[in-house]
């Protein structure tokens, strides 16, 4: 079976730091770009940060620039982010996205249930 | 950066209706040199996460169902529910996939009037 399952999100202070992990299974890991999406209480759908298949390629979203780090090891199927100088506004459900092919540009077929991050101000 | 827009914000239709939401984008994402569309609708109920339904604006995602289509080019896309069911209660974004970042459109919510 296809999935993605993130961990590693909580309750933090503003100011301090949160990684974030994703677990894949039941494809190629390798082969597919990788998404961090998130989505605040009650809002629409904020893309955070990708990564091609061979760490090469990074992108953000401004709002996280400069603050968050998209990695992923290929050897453990996993995808990370790193946030620093967390923001109340980060607070978001984190959920982790699988590109549909294997190059930059596709959409994303494949969604986690998400790990929530609270940062108290 | 690419802003999407979503109209309407929700709309309610009767069991067995159509349902059209249309979906801007303020740059065309037409990559001409392979003809395609770089534009993709998800679904999302509520506490779940979102669901890829449409790609390359038209191309429905193995296993959705075929009330559900896509269509438009270039900066307009629409996606149609052709007959409205009750497990179609959700919220619906678009997303383009031209540039980074990959901007989601805000959303439109659809109920059963």
């Amino acid at each position: 079976e296809v999935q993605l399952v993130e961990s590693g999100g909580g309750l933090v202070q503003s100011g301090r730091s949160l990684r974030l992990s994703c677990e894949a299974s039941g494809f190629t890991f390798e082969d597919y770009a990788m998404h961090w999406v998130r989505q605040a209480p009650g809002r629409g759908l904020e893309w955070v940060s990708g990564i091609n298949w061979n760490s090469e390629n990074t992108g953000y979203a401004d709002s996280v620039k400069g603050r968050f780090t998209i990695s992923r090891d290929n050897a453990r199927n996993s995808l990370y982010l790193q946030m620093n100088s967390l923001r109340a506004e980060d607070t978001a459900l984190y959920y982790c996205a699988k590109d549909k092919y294997s190059t930059w540009d596709a959409a994303f077929d494949i969604w986690g249930h998400g790990t929530m991050v609270t940062v108290s101000s | 950066d690419i802003v999407m827009t979503q109209s309407p914000d929700s709309l309610a239709v009767s069991l067995g209706e159509r349902a059209t939401i249309n979906c801007k984008s303020s740059q065309s994402v037409l990559y001409r040199s392979y003809n395609k569309n770089y534009l993709a609708w998800y679904q999302q109920k509520p506490g779940q996460p979102p669901k890829l339904l449409i790609y390359w604006a038209s191309t429905r995602e193995s296993g959705v169902p075929d009330r559900f289509s896509g269509s438009g080019s270039g900066t307009d896309f629409t996606l149609t529910i052709s007959s409205l069911q009750a497990e179609d209660v959700a919220v619906y974004y678009c997303q383009q996939y031209y540039s980074t970042p990959r901007v989601f459109g805000p959303g439109t919510k659809v109920d059963i009037k």
